[in-house]
């Protein structure tokens, strides 16, 4: 069964730390990986796209990894900021002609001014 | 340009009854997908459009619940006679398809509660 897990659920770091995200899936032949962020009461907010030919893909304090063959995306947000306080879902698209996104339970971050 | 929308942001009904709930995608999107998030729960896909193609109903948890779109605009999403295992957060998200780029953006969601 593809699955995709996030662990830990929750996260609480001091204001400045680094944060690191783990998310790993069952099934290493991926089409892309998705990082998104949520924030209570409202709707996703896509940060990063992997594809499945990529290792790495940045954006500001922004990093995320693919490793395939381990089945494992890390999302890194340096220095983190009290602003960077959400739930961050990781989420896989299968195959080229699988459309849909299946999702972790995703990540609850606290950054502690 | 304006994001996904969706209405009502709120639906509070009662058992058995039946609700609507929309989403108009970004213009010029595509594709279309309804995903469900219960409490404390990760997204679920629904139903996927794309164009004139077939949709993607592999996701309907039931046959009480159905959804239309219109070209490529605005989706409907229905569920009948509404349970109680039914209150969650529905959320709607397009995208372009290029094969290249698709990123999924998605609309604010609806909160059904269902008492």
């Amino acid at each position: 069964k593809q699955e995709v897990t996030q662990i830990p659920a929750a996260l609480s770091v001091p204001e400045g730390e680094n944060l690191v995200l783990n998310c790993s899936f069952t099934d290493s032949a991926i089409y892309n990986l998705q990082w998104f962020r949520q924030d209570p009461g409202k709707g996703l907010t896509s940060l990063l796209l992997i594809q499945s030919s990529q290792r790495e893909q940045t954006s500001g304090r922004l990093n995320a990894s693919l490793d395939k063959s381990s089945g494992r995306s890390t999302l890194y947000i340096a220095a983190s900021q009290p602003g960077d306080s959400a739930t961050y879902l990781c989420a896989v698209r299968w195959g080229l002609n699988d459309y849909k996104l299946s999702f972790g339970a995703g990540t609850t971050v606290t950054v502690r001014a | 340009g304006a994001g996904v929308s969706q209405s009502p942001s709120n639906k509070v009904t009662e058992k058995g009854k039946d609700v609507e709930l929309r989403c108009d995608p970004i213009s010029g999107h595509t594709a279309l997908y309804w995903y469900r998030q219960r409490l404390g729960q990760g997204l679920e896909f629904l139903i996927y459009f794309q164009g004139n193609s077939a949709p993607d109903k592999s996701g309907l948890p039931s046959d009480r619940f159905s959804a239309e779109r219109t070209g490529e605009s605005v989706s409907t999403l229905t569920i009948q006679r509404t349970q109680q295992e039914d209150s969650a957060v529905y959320l709607c998200a397009s995208s372009y398809l290029t094969g290249i780029s698709d990123t999924q953006y998605f609309g604010p969601g609806t909160r059904l509660t269902v008492l």
